[in-house]
């Protein structure tokens, strides 16, 4: 079993919709939650970080840890074709970050 | 400020052969992080290096081995290579180590790996 299960999609949406991204992880020691977004030919930009259960909202992406649950979400409001993009989730100890396989976001017209 | 710069951005080599990949970090950044994206399998953590200290490995062979520099730039080095090297090798910086509050790792644009 993978550490962090992230469903590779792809996932398509109209412009203006809410996205919702999802991971799973089993490792209970990973103490720090991150998304990044990715260009096709471009390396990881950090979207979103936080350390603790809840919800961080930053403009038009919120993320949300549940770590009970093992589980992490990014949602996207109001959706625009720019957003399209792979998104990858990312949970670290204080010695690695281990990522998902990334999720391929289109946003059409 | 000038982001994680990698070169090259492309390489091609043969299977055996050995492959040098360079990262110069952002200013100021002491920490390199070195990952390997292959199709499918997402980011896989390979090397850690802080203060010119391998820090951390990921689960990979020895023949995958780097260092930092006393100005924190970092060399891959992947000998023998094989076919499944083939893949997209990411740079990324930070401030600090992860977990210290200044941690964020930048990435670098990657240098393109094909083994034939």
């Amino acid at each position: 079993q993978k550490e962090v299960e992230q469903d590779p999609g792809p996932l398509s949406v109209p412009e203006g919709a809410i996205v919702s991204l999802n991971c799973t992880y089993s490792n209970s020691a990973f103490q720090y939650f991150m998304w990044y977004r990715q260009y096709s030919r471009k390396g990881p930009e950090l979207l979103m970080y936080t350390y603790s259960s809840g919800n961080k909202e930053d403009g038009r992406f919120t993320a949300q840890v549940d770590k009970s649950s093992k589980y992490i979400s990014l949602f996207i409001r109001d959706s625009q074709p720019s957003d399209s993009a792979t998104y990858l989730c990312a949970m670290g100890t204080a010695s690695k970050l281990t990522f998902g396989t990334g999720t391929r976001l289109q946003v059409t017209l | 400020e000038a982001g994680v710069t990698q070169s090259p951005t492309h390489l091609i080599k043969t299977r055996g052969q050995q492959a040098t990949l360079r990262c110069s970090p952002i200013s100021g950044h002491t920490s390199v992080y070195w990952y390997q994206q292959a199709l499918g399998l997402g980011l896989q953590f390979l090397l850690w290096y802080d203060e010119g200290e391998e820090r951390n490995r990921g689960n990979f062979p020895p023949r995958f081995s780097g260092r930092q520099f006393p100005n924190y730039s970092s060399e891959l080095n992947v000998n023998a290579l094989e076919l499944e090297d083939s893949a997209l090798y990411l740079c990324a910086s930070s401030l600090a180590p992860t977990g210290s509050g200044t941690d964020t790792q930048y990435f670098g644009p990657g240098t393109r790996l094909t083994v034939l």
